[in-house]
C-alpha cells in the first residue's frame, strides 16, 4: 500500500514570491507521481506527473516538480506566484498496478497575497 | 471538448433516502473514478472502472455505496440509505486508458444529508 504525506497544511506567500510545496511518499516499487490543483468550488485540475527519466518535470503555468528517490519526495515549486495560484494543491501517487486507483495527500492550501 | 460533467451540483437528502449522482466522463476516456472529498479524510477512492469493468470498489464503502458504469459515457453512484456522515463532495474523474496519474475531474456534487 502506498501512502502520501504533505507536511504543510497551509502556506502563505506574497505575489512574486517563490513557493515550494512538499510531498513525501512511501512505496517500495515503481511509482507514478502527480500534482493537482483545486480552486475553491471546483474539481481538481492536473498539473504535472512523473514516472521515469528527468527527475525535474515541467507543468502548466510555470509549475515544476522534482523527484528524489533517496528522499522519497516529489516537491512542487513555482518561481514567482500570482494571486490566481491561490488554491489547494494535492500530491498523488499510484503504483504500477492497473487495478488500483490514485492515493492523494491531504493537500496544501496556498494563499497568495498582493 | 467537453470535460467531465456531474449532476446535480448540489443535493440535499433526508437520512435514509436513496440518492443517485450522475457523471459523464470525457469522450474517449476509458477509466472512470468516483471519489469522496471531506476536509478531515481528504480524497477517498470509492470506485474505479476500466473500460466499464470495476477494478476497485473502495472496500469500506461497499455496503451502502454502489457505482455503475452503464455505458462508456455514463456512470452513476447510488448511496442507499444515506446517513449524515455521507455529507461531502463527490467527485468524478476520468482518464485515458493506462494514464491514471493524469485524471480529469468534474466540478463535484455537494451532498448534504440532514
Amino acid at each position: 500500500t502506498q501512502t502520501v504525506s504533505q507536511s504543510d497544511a497551509h502556506v502563505t506567500v506574497f505575489e512574486g514570491d517563490s513557493v515550494e510545496l512538499r510531498c513525501n511518499y512511501s512505496y517500495g516499487g515503481s511509482i507514478y507521481l502527480s500534482w493537482y490543483i483545486q480552486h475553491h468550488g471546483h474539481g481538481l485540475q492536473f498539473l504535472l506527473k512523473y514516472y521515469s527519466g528527468n527527475p525535474v518535470v515541467q507543468g502548466v503555468n510555470g509549475f515544476e516538480a522534482e523527484f528524489s528517490k533517496s528522499d522519497s519526495s516529489f516537491h512542487l515549486r513555482k518561481a514567482s506566484v500570482h494571486w490566481s495560484d491561490s488554491a489547494v494543491y494535492f500530491c498523488a501517487v499510484s503504483c504500477n498496478n492497473y487495478a488500483q486507483g490514485l492515493t492523494f495527500g491531504l493537500g496544501t492550501r496556498v494563499s497568495v497575497f498582493p | 471538448d467537453a470535460g467531465v460533467t456531474q449532476t446535480p451540483r448540489h443535493e440535499v437528502a433526508e437520512k435514509g433516502q436513496t440518492i443517485i449522482l450522475k457523471c459523464e466522463p470525457v469522450s474517449g476516456h476509458n477509466d472512470l473514478f468516483w471519489y469522496r472529498q471531506t476536509k478531515i479524510q481528504g480524497l477517498e477512492l470509492l470506485s474505479y472502472f476500466r473500460s466499464k469493468s470495476l477494478m476497485e470498489d473502495g472496500g469500506a464503502f461497499k455496503d451502502r455505496f454502489k457505482a455503475e458504469m452503464l455505458n462508456s459515457s455514463f456512470s452513476t453512484l447510488k448511496i442507499q440509505p444515506t446517513e449524515p456522515k455521507d455529507s461531502a463532495v463527490y467527485l468524478c474523474a476520468s482518464s485515458l486508458k493506462g494514464r491514471r496519474s493524469e485524471q480529469y475531474f468534474g466540478p463535484g456534487t455537494r451532498l448534504t444529508v440532514l
